[in-house]
């Protein structure tokens, strides 16, 4: 079955870089996203990886796939107070479904 | 870009009341729409995967008389909460998929989400 895990919680300064960790169990995933979700919206995609890449960089964001591992992280450079959010992230693999984590909760203090 | 909608934002009900929400992609059309429920602080559960002109498919353990599907048109979706009881409350999430970017990286978009709680 599909299972995606997620640290809870990740505390970091304004100007310090996050990274937040993410395990999947499908190998047949084809693409893993990053979502982030502020309070009380919906989700905002926030960038994806194809399960056939090793790395993506979009801006201050950078993904890195292990697929071996079945481990995914998202990396935020330089981190800003307006990255205080819920992130999650999925799998989405056979069926087109999309599994979600339990979510990163990311709090920056200035 | 795509945008997706849900009205109500925030609706409060009496217990064994049922309510109505409707999810809407507004500049595409959408043959699948997915809802997902989200307690606090917890993660997107998918609830059940609609199909425009079809019966929605619904995962396991949610009960498809309890929650009512509706996709009657390309453009909308409506979830209806029957006989709601405060366990009901929740965080529910409609996404959307673009038909004409099906197989692409980014295929579903989610709307605002709509908080319910049943008192």
């Amino acid at each position: 079955g599909e299972d995606v895990e997620q640290s809870l919680f990740l505390s970091v300064r304004e100007g310090d870089s996050s990274v937040i960790n993410c395990t999947y169990t499908d190998s047949s995933s084809t693409y893993l996203y990053w979502y982030k979700q502020e309070p009380g919206a919906g989700l905002q995609l926030l960038t994806y990886i194809f399960s056939n890449m090793d790395m993506k960089q979009d801006q201050r964001l950078t993904v890195l796939l292990n697929k071996k591992d079945k481990h995914l992280s998202l990396r935020i450079a330089d981190t800003q107070t307006g990255d205080s959010a819920i992130y999650f992230c999925a799998e989405r693999a056979a069926g087109n479904k999309l599994t979600f984590g339990g979510g990163t909760r990311v709090l920056v203090k200035p | 870009g795509a945008v997706v909608s849900q009205h109500p934002s925030r609706v409060i009900c009496k217990s064994g009341t049922s309510v109505k929400i409707e999810c809407r992609s507004l500049d595409f059309q959408a043959t699948t729409m997915f809802w997902y429920r989200q307690f606090p602080k917890q993660s997107l559960m998918l609830m059940a995967t609609s199909n425009e002109g079809s019966k929605a498919t619904y995962e396991q353990g949610v009960e498809k008389d309890k929650f009512l599907i509706n996709h009657a048109s390309l453009t909308l979706s409506t979830l209806t909460v029957t006989s709601a009881h405060p366990e009901d409350s929740s965080f529910y999430i409609c996404s959307a998929r673009d038909r004409r970017l099906a197989g692409g990286y980014n295929e579903q978009f989610f709307g605002p989400g709509t908080r319910l709680t049943v008192l």
